[in-house]
């Protein structure tokens, strides 16, 4: 199982929702990583966990709440969101923090 | 600062024909590594290939072919005899594993779209 699969694929929000974008990975990797990516942009690096601790948060809105449940999932919380976080977002794990990433197909945001 | 250019935004070819995708990068460190990504249009990031910089042998995998000159701080990319199912945004990306806490923190280019006409 090579697959990094993250639910939902698709997702509408109004600015007053919570919500909870879910990322599962079933490789044993022990760093998963949330990126943003907005259109026609690359991705862009929100938070990393390492054996399930954060290590970096790339000053990201407390709005988006990351949390990591146990080493195979990874949840990011969102909360009173703009229109202007409207994205793609998209999981990775690794084998540790200096392998490469395998991404996750995403989930599409609009926050209406 | 690290920092990835590729200057071609969107390229376009019919099938069959060869294409490169340039990148060319930055960095004021020895050790870091290089990827490509390919992003379909369904969206995940599809992991090409991931060279170090102490490794500047070219490599070849089926009609995927890089090219890495640390002379020239480039890290190209060709696809021989391209097909309709390369059409996709390929991104090339740069890691410094050494010197930043997190490892494994890319920086990525823009993005070149593809598409590949039949």
């Amino acid at each position: 199982d090579t697959e990094v699969t993250q639910t939902p694929k698709h997702l509408v929000m109004g600015m007053t929702n919570k919500k909870s974008l879910k990322c599962e990975q079933h490789m044993g990797h022990r760093a998963m990583y949330w990126y943003k990516q907005k259109a026609k942009k690359p991705p862009e690096l929100m938070f990393v966990y390492s054996y399930e601790k954060l290590s970096i948060n790339e000053s990201v809105p407390s709005r988006f709440s990351p949390e990591c449940p146990n080493s195979s999932l990874l949840n990011l919380h969102l909360h009173a969101l703009q229109p202007e976080d409207s994205a793609l977002y998209l999981c990775a794990s690794s084998q540790d923090i200096y392998e490469k990433l395998f991404f996750g197909s995403g989930t599409q945001l609009s926050v209406l | 600062a690290q920092k990835v250019t590729q200057a071609q935004t969107e390229i376009s070819v019919v099938e069959k024909e060869d294409v490169t995708l340039d990148c060319v990068y930055e960095t004021r460190d020895t050790t870091y590594y290089l990827f490509w990504y390919k992003q379909p249009p369904s969206g995940e990031l599809v992991f090409l290939i991931r060279r170090n910089s102490f490794d500047e042998q070219n490599e070849i995998s089926g009609r995927y072919s890089w090219n890495f000159q640390k002379s020239t701080s480039s890290f190209n990319f060709t696809i021989t005899a391209s097909q309709v199912v390369d059409s996709a945004v390929y991104f090339c990306a740069l890691s410094d594993p050494l010197n930043n806490n997190a490892g494994n923190m890319l920086t990525f280019g823009g993005g070149t779209r593809l598409m590949v006409k039949p």
